[in-house]
């Protein structure tokens, strides 16, 4: 079975700092996807990062980037100049081509003013 | 418009009734994912289709089933309602295998069973 594992139930950071959320996540797959998404208060499930098992490069989307050690099965995300409106409930998740997302129980992240 | 509704938003039923949470999508996606939330938890994957003609159980099937009626609807019925059936209930969709994987979820159904 796949499992994903988010360590951190909350975290907290001031406005204007960087932060960073660990995921790990347990396969035996060699192709696989994993994204983070956010869950702010309205309960929406936004997607905001993926990353390609197959691709060596970090992804990145504008102050989100990813650290992806696949060898670790490792995939944390890095928020950088954190606003308010990134506080929410963060979400990892895996999968395997072409079958459903498995999600980690969440991180959630409080943004201090 | 959005690409994923569902409806209803919020709904409120009693144990032993029977409910039925839509969803639908403009996406043209093939594939539909339907989930569970609960504190704490996660999401968990109840069904999921990947064409009209092929549906599948998740790993939290019981007590639950679906409709695929058409390539843009998928339905999710509670036959007798029960109280742990309370919960936010998530419709996804999905292009399909090779086309980025990326699953796209809808607003979200909370659901109360009293």
């Amino acid at each position: 079975a796949q499992t994903v594992t988010q360590s951190q139930p909350e975290m907290s950071v001031q406005e204007a700092e960087t932060v960073t959320l660990s995921c790990t996540y347990d396969t035996s797959e060699s192709d696989y996807y994993l994204f983070w998404y956010k869950q702010p208060p309205s309960r929406q499930m936004i997607l905001v990062i993926r990353q390609e098992a197959y691709k060596q490069q970090n992804a990145t989307e504008n102050r989100f980037s990813v650290n992806f050690q696949k060898a670790a099965k490792s995939f944390s995300l890095k928020i950088s100049d954190s606003q308010l409106g990134d506080a929410a409930m963060y979400f990892c998740a895996h999968t395997r081509s072409g079958y459903a997302l498995n999600f980690g129980k969440g991180t959630s992240l409080l943004v201090t003013p | 418009d959005a690409d994923v509704t569902q409806t209803p938003r919020n709904r409120i039923t009693k144990t032993g009734k029977r409910i039925m949470l839509e969803c639908s999508q403009t996406k043209g996606h093939d594939r539909m994912y339907w989930y569970r939330q609960d504190p704490g938890l996660g999401l968990r994957l109840i069904y999921y289709s990947f064409d009209v003609k092929d549906i599948n159980k998740g790993e939290i099937s019981d007590g639950y089933s679906v409709s695929r009626q058409a390539q843009a609807k998928f339905s999710l019925s509670l036959e007798s309602a029960i109280p742990n059936q309370t919960a936010l209930y998530f419709c996804a969709t999905q292009a399909g295998v090779g086309l980025r994987e990326t699953q796209y979820f809808g607003p979200g159904t909370r659901l109360l069973v009293l």
